[in-house]
């Protein structure tokens, strides 16, 4: 089955560092495609974070790293702050579906 | 700076269709795909399918095959979304999205379509 899966939440206090994972399989991540993430705030559409695994587009802080390792990935963000607190999601392509796929989206608390 | 442009809001009856457009300005259409994905309230994103502008040829989601058509045209910068035999499940805001290596990099500020009897 072709899915991405993440954590439905996760959440850290100001400064601390938070890690959202990304499952895949070997018709997505695990076959060698690129992972993308993504940022919504609320009410708003979503803006590209991390491009082809570990690239940020430009203007997005260093706080945010991208990784990527077999079929999972992984978004990092340090020196958390209030204007984190968001939906992120990751997205890649996939070879059963002959198309994209986006993980069900995680909601980032920050305490 | 790439800017993509979607018309408004529109509320539909079950069964019928809704067309929904996205035009671009500030890049070269033609030369991207540009993705369409939508996000039913308080739920993730979907991707339906998008269009090589270039190319002029759509690749749908299966789940979509046989109810929806994307179109681009090239002398207005504009592709448009159409979905049929809409059904309150269909009930959601759809973006258009400009596709660059697989990633999306600019988006449409959203196009809420409301599906009611």
């Amino acid at each position: 089955q072709s899915v991405l899966t993440q954590p439905p939440s996760v959440s850290g206090a100001p400064g601390q560092r938070v890690t959202i994972s990304c499952t895949g399989s070997s018709s997505n991540i695990g076959a060698g495609y690129d992972v993308h993430w993504y940022q919504q705030l609320p009410g708003t559409a979503p803006k590209l974070l991390i491009y082809g695994n570990t690239n940020r587009p430009s203007g997005v802080p260093d706080r945010f790293s991208g990784s990527k390792s077999g079929t999972s990935a992984s978004l990092a963000i340090t020196g958390l702050q209030a204007e984190d607190e968001a939906d992120y999601y990751c997205q890649s392509y996939d070879s059963s579906l002959s198309g994209s796929l986006f993980g069900g989206g995680t909601k980032l608390t920050v305490l | 700076q790439v800017q993509l442009v979607q018309s408004g809001a529109e509320v539909k009856k079950p069964g019928s269709s809704v067309k929904v457009s996205c035009k671009a300005s500030g890049g070269t259409f033609s030369s991207f795909g540009l993705g369409w994905v939508r996000q039913a309230p308080g739920q993730g994103l979907e991707w339906m399918g998008g269009i090589i502008p270039f190319l002029g040829t759509p690749n749908y989601a299966q789940k979509f095959q046989g109810r929806v058509t994307m179109t681009a045209d090239k002398p207005t910068n504009t592709a448009y979304m159409d979905l049929s035999s809409l059904r309150s499940e269909d009930t959601a805001v759809y973006y258009c999205a400009r596709k660059r290596a697989g990633h999306f990099d600019y988006w449409g500020q959203g196009t809420l379509v409301t599906v009611s009897s």
